[in-house]
């Protein structure tokens, strides 16, 4: 089984409807990554969570929500999917041990707004 | 302001040929550097972690370089393969777990 795993691998939506991305980890870090993917553009984070009780905004959260329900869980929510939100997702998980910090990621959901 | 960039941003080259990444980077206080290797859909795949101390690593036919001093690393690929075509990442730690990413370059080994 994949380290992280992400759900669904593609989905198409329309305009306008909610879409929840999913995220699930058996690493056992704490720490938890959404990120986002467009040609030219690179990674562009959209939350972290460095625990449980920890939520915080990357650098394009407009339009986005997130929910760590638990260690292993970390989902993202697309309250009204809009065109522009076309892109691949990616979720990553990351253990700060000195010197040798890095992600894990998932193999990402490729997300069509229609 | 903490930057990373690479070059060239796509490349083609000839199977069994070589070729060389470059990464530059401004990030400071810098941790470790890492290239990642992302095939087409998938999630990026660590290839090579290098700290401050170390300035070559090696994990078959890619071999890793970094100069701290002038804040280069290199990504050397030896007698390409088909399989080598992804695009490769380059990702630079600061001490703190924050990370800075840069675009990437689009490899292409044609047969």
């Amino acid at each position: 089984d994949a380290d992280v795993t992400q759900t669904p691998r593609n989905r198409i939506t329309k305009t306008g409807k909610r879409i929840m991305l999913e995220c699930s980890q058996t690493k056992g870090h704490d720490r938890m990554y959404w990120y986002r993917q467009d040609p030219g553009l690179g990674l562009r984070l959209i939350y972290y969570s460095f625990d449980v009780k920890d939520i915080n905004k990357g650098e394009i959260s407009d339009g986005y929500s997130v929910s760590r329900q638990a260690q292993a869980k970390f989902s993202l929510s697309l309250e009204s999917a809009i065109p522009n939100q076309t892109a691949l997702y990616f979720c990553a998980t990351s253990e700060p041990k000195t010197g040798l910090d890095g992600y894990t990621f998932g193999s990402g959901t490729r997300l069509t707004v229609v | 302001k903490n930057q990373v960039e690479q070059s060239p941003q796509s490349l083609i080259i000839l199977e069994g040929k070589n070729c060389t990444l470059q990464c530059n980077y401004t990030v400071s206080p810098f941790s470790n550097l890492r290239w990642y290797k992302q095939d087409t859909g998938r999630g990026p795949v660590s290839l090579t972690i290098m700290t401050f101390s170390e300035n070559t690593k090696s994990n078959g036919r890619y071999t890793a370089t970094l100069d701290a001093d002038t804040k280069q690393s290199s990504l050397h690929i030896t007698a390409s393969q088909l399989s080598d075509s992804a695009s490769y990442i380059c990702v630079v730690s600061a001490t703190g777990n924050q990370f800075y990413f840069g675009t990437g370059t689009s490899l292409t080994v044609i047969p």
